[in-house]
């Protein structure tokens, strides 16, 4: 079935400092892929996602590019502020309208 | 709109209690998910619904977990009795149906935040 690995956590970056966060598939086909974001204490909300190869999809200044060489999907913005403090999670579809979460990437941002 | 609601917010009671949780999806929305969220384990899917029908309850832990969908505007989440190792942020989530496989964005509740004693 469908899986994802993102990079363990947690990341500790300075503000306006440029961040990537990894994310690698496994699945059958070319499935669509998502970014979501948890912000403390709140629950989980798409950031952004990408539904075919070499899509680029962004938001609030966060993009990930859906390689299928790679099968990578990695997260990135080239300057985080302190609001960006959150868990991130790399996800895609799995069975019967699931959808499969990675682990979370816990990212803080100091002043 | 209102968001996916969820009560209580939060909760603390003694082991051997019983624990309703509660979930009101976003109106239209066909399909609701229950997960759990601790340091330990990361997010787990627990049970989803389709049109108040349960489809995948395999992560449901123990019998000790029920879950239930008496109408589109409501689920419950039920644990009787409740341990310690239950403690954790329970979270609901409501979504719309996969269209052409692509699922449908999942709208999630503040979350419950449970401890047991």
């Amino acid at each position: 079935g469908n899986s994802v690995t993102q990079m363990e956590g947690p990341v500790t970056l300075s503000e306006e400092a440029f961040l990537t966060i990894n994310c690698t598939y496994t699945a059958t086909g070319y499935p669509s892929l998502f970014w979501y974001v948890q912000y403390p204490g709140e629950g989980l909300q798409l950031l952004l996602k990408a539904t075919k190869a070499d899509d680029k999809g962004s938001n609030k200044g966060f993009e990930a590019t859906y390689r299928k060489e790679t099968t990578s999907f990695h997260l990135e913005k080239g300057s985080v502020q302190v609001s960006d403090s959150a868990v991130y999670f790399c996800a895609l579809p799995g069975s019967y309208d699931k959808v499969i979460f990675g682990p979370g990437t816990s990212l803080s941002v100091i002043p | 709109d209102a968001g996916v609601i969820q009560s209580p917010r939060h909760e603390v009671t003694e082991m051997g209690q019983e624990v309703t949780l509660r979930c009101k999806p976003i109106s239209g929305h066909d399909y609701l998910f229950w997960y759990r969220q601790t340091m330990m384990r990361g997010l787990e899917l627990l049970i989803y619904f389709n049109n108040n029908v349960p489809i995948d309850d395999s992560g449901m832990p123990e019998d000790r977990f029920s879950a239930k969908m008496p109408n589109a505007s409501f689920s419950t989440l039920k644990i009787q009795p409740s341990e310690p190792r239950d403690s954790a942020v329970y979270f609901c989530a409501s979504s719309r149906p996969t269209i052409r496989d692509l699922p449908g964005e999942l709208f999630f509740g503040e979350g419950s935040r449970l401890t047991v004693l």
